[in-house]
């Protein structure tokens, strides 16, 4: 049974340039969550979607920052115009009904660095 | 404001021994902790949780204790291996009005176990 997955694990981008990063969870999973982590800091809450909704967006930037998960593919988390302080690792956890079970599995992050 | 922290930013342990990892949580409402690892350049991994109705619960090799009364959530691990090595990081998820239960997690700052063979 496959993990959550997330690619890619590296990205490095010019500001001013898009980045997207995708998350696949785990099977039988439809809650995504994602989450920040600067550097020798625990994770930040960003955004939870449910397939093809939002429920809580509360983490995330107001502004050139985004998430869609589509009825069918990945969650994606999009960062238009990357700024350097979006240099950072973006952590993907799916979990299943969170009324049946609160555990969340992480995947393995993407690094974005931003140059 | 809501918070959850961690007492000790690095704890260094002898194979063989027990570790303890602290953490401290702010918001009374939360109902759920969690204890996650983290290696270098890996995602957190499950290690064990606990929901605020009990105060102890027991993995293998791992038990987490908690004290609502102090707001004081604690990882004992037993036996401790170099493989052990990593950081550790709780997280706690609050009580949702109206009956919602969707799992947002608030993560402390961790702390970095070392374990010398």
């Amino acid at each position: 049974n496959a993990g959550v997955m997330q690619n890619p694990r590296h990205l490095v981008r010019r500001r001013g340039q898009e980045a997207r990063l995708r998350c696949s969870p785990m099977k039988g999973h439809s809650h995504v969550y994602w989450y920040r982590q600067l550097p020798e800091e625990g994770l930040k809450f960003m955004v939870y979607l449910q397939k093809e909704n939002i429920i809580d967006e509360s983490g995330m930037p107001k502004e050139r920052f985004s998430a869609e998960f589509p009825k069918e593919g990945p969650s994606i988390l999009r960062i238009q115009q990357v700024v350097r302080g979006d240099s950072a690792a973006y952590f993907c956890a799916s979990s299943p009904n969170p009324s049946w079970s609160y555990e969340q599995y992480f995947g393995p992050g993407t690094r974005l660095t931003v140059t | 404001g809501e918070s959850v922290g961690l007492h000790l930013p690095t704890l260094s342990v002898q194979e063989g021994d027990n570790s303890i990892i602290n953490c401290a949580y702010s918001n009374s409402a939360s109902d759920y902790f969690i204890w996650y690892k983290q290696e270098s350049g890996k995602g957190p991994q499950f290690i064990i949780d606990i929901r605020s109705n009990m105060d102890k619960r027991q993995g293998q090799r791992v038990t987490v204790l908690l004290n609502k009364t102090v707001k004081h959530l604690s990882l004992q691990i037993a036996a401790t291996q170099p493989g052990d090595s990593a950081v550790y990081f709780c997280a706690e998820k609050k009580a949702n009005a109206g009956g919602t239960s969707y799992g947002k997690l608030t993560f402390g700052q961790g702390t970095i176990l070392t374990v010398h063979p």
